[in-house]
């Protein structure tokens, strides 16, 4: 059973356009709510996060749009450029008895084309 | 600092041979992790340890063991290695158990044949 569903698995997006990866979950006591990003070969590394009580969080040209009531958020990259061509990751956690442990979406895989 | 090291990058094994994967982490971090990633499902957690003696498992445990002697180290063991395992593998830590980003590897590429 899937617990974060992301969508869509592959994205390309023109030079300097907007890139939307949105991610939906189920379990309501989530509470925190990171993006990662890899790129090829390389492990993947905090990109931004987000917690439920705040609906938005902007981080130069990467923002989180986050909907409680609907269990979803998304990452948008504005002004999208070649080197943000990576994998994306969205992901959700709880405190889990003695240990935070982080439920991952599929990935988006994203291509931006000069 | 090299942060999260991984070894091997790569190998490749029998069918019913067991290895064992490397992970060291020289930040002092007392939470540690491994993950499995595979194509379409994301990254999904083995095994993790909040300190040294201290290990519980994740989502998929099965035909994996873990230890943790160290804050230091982490090693993964496949007893006994099947196709299903043919994955890549990544080591994570974080500085604190319920809060904090987590720091990864750069993978172990693992094929059973």
């Amino acid at each position: 059973q899937q617990q974060v569903k992301q969508s869509p698995q592959s994205l390309i997006v023109q030079k300097g356009g907007i890139s939307i990866i949105n991610c939906a979950y189920e379990n309501t006591a989530f509470d925190y709510f990171p993006w990662y990003q890899q790129f090829p070969g390389k492990g993947p590394a905090l990109l931004i996060a987000i917690r439920p009580d705040v609906s938005e969080k902007k981080e130069g040209r990467f923002t989180i749009s986050f909907n409680k009531s609907a269990k979803q958020f998304s990452l948008h990259i504005m002004d999208s450029q070649p080197g943000d061509s990576a994998t994306y990751f969205c992901a959700a956690s709880k405190s889990s008895g003695s240990a935070r442990q982080l439920t991952f979406g599929s990935g988006t895989q994203l291509t931006v084309l000069p | 600092n090299a942060g999260v090291t991984q070894t091997p990058k790569f190998q490749v094994l029998k069918t019913g041979q067991s290895m064992t994967l490397q992970c060291a982490q020289d930040m002092n971090h007392e939470y540690m992790s491994w993950y499995r990633q595979d194509p379409g499902m994301g990254l999904r957690l083995i095994h993790y340890s909040v300190g040294a003696g201290i290990t519980d498992q994740g989502e998929v445990p099965n035909g994996y063991n873990v230890s943790r002697s160290t804050t230091e180290d982490f090693p993964l063991r496949l007893l006994s290695a099947a196709p299903s395992q043919t994955s890549v593998y990544f080591c994570a830590s974080s500085y604190n158990r319920v809060r904090g980003e987590l720091f990864f590897g750069e993978g172990s590429r693992l094929t059973v044949l």
